[in-house]
């Protein structure tokens, strides 16, 4: 089975600088998907970024980025100018390549909780 | 456009009542989901629908019934439930599910519920 570890439970950034959360994962696939979501005190999970195994390029998405480490299983977001919306809960999901079967599933990390200090 | 819209934002019920949860999408997504998230954790996962009919119940108690009546829309029908059931129900939208290429999950606001 596949598990996905996030050792950070909270950080903080001061408003317009850069943070790091960091994301491993223990798979024997090679084909999957990594993706991380926002859920700011409103609940609503958001889609932050996502990466296919396949892909050697690191996924960008204005502000967020990744650094994919496919033989360390390190999937890490970034997060440049950080903003006071940018406070959130983020998650780390992991969810198979492969067709069918229980490969539906999103395994979620267990969240960092970031705080942007203005 | 990638909408999850979830009805109601807010419930309180009591260990008898008879409630229902709703969820719709007009993205053309053929895979929906119940997800129940209990405070600073993440999402577990209830159900999922994939082109309409029932392909994952993760053992979750038949308190907790789920019903999709057309490829948009996704109902939790509540009854008889325990207050440790309290929680944000959280519901998403995906391409397709079980089969063919996994795709991404979008997730609605979420409905958070109270049992007394």
């Amino acid at each position: 089975a596949q598990t996905v570890t996030q050792s950070q439970p909270e950080m903080s950034v001061q408003e317009a600088e850069t943070v790091t959360l960091s994301c491993t994962y223990d798979t024997s696939e090679s084909d999957y998907y990594l993706f991380w979501y926002k859920q700011p005190p409103s609940r609503q999970m958001i889609l932050v970024i996502r990466q296919e195994a396949y892909k050697q390029q690191n996924a960008t998405e204005n502000r967020f980025s990744v650094n994919f480490q496919k033989a360390a299983k390190s999937f890490s977001l970034k997060i440049s100018d950080s903003q006071l919306g940018d406070a959130a809960m983020y998650f780390c999901a992991y969810r198979s390549g492969l067709e069918g079967g229980s490969n539906y599933k999103l395994t979620f990390g267990k969240g960092t909780l970031l705080t942007v200090n203005p | 456009d990638t909408e999850v819209t979830q009805t109601p934002k807010h419930l309180v019920m009591g260990m008898t009542n008879k409630k229902s949860l709703k969820c719709e999408q007009h993205m053309g997504h053929r895979a929906m989901y119940w997800y129940k998230q209990k405070a600073k954790k993440p999402p577990e996962l209830m159900f999922v629908y994939s082109y309409e009919k029932l392909s994952i119940n993760e053992s979750v108690p038949s308190r907790f019934s789920p019903e999709c009546p057309n490829s948009s829309l996704l109902n939790l029908h509540l009854h008889a439930l325990q207050p440790e059931d309290s929680a944000l129900y959280l519901c998403a939208s995906s391409r397709q599910a079980v089969t063919g290429t996994p795709t991404t999950q979008y997730f609605g606001p979420g409905t958070r519920l109270l049992v007394l």
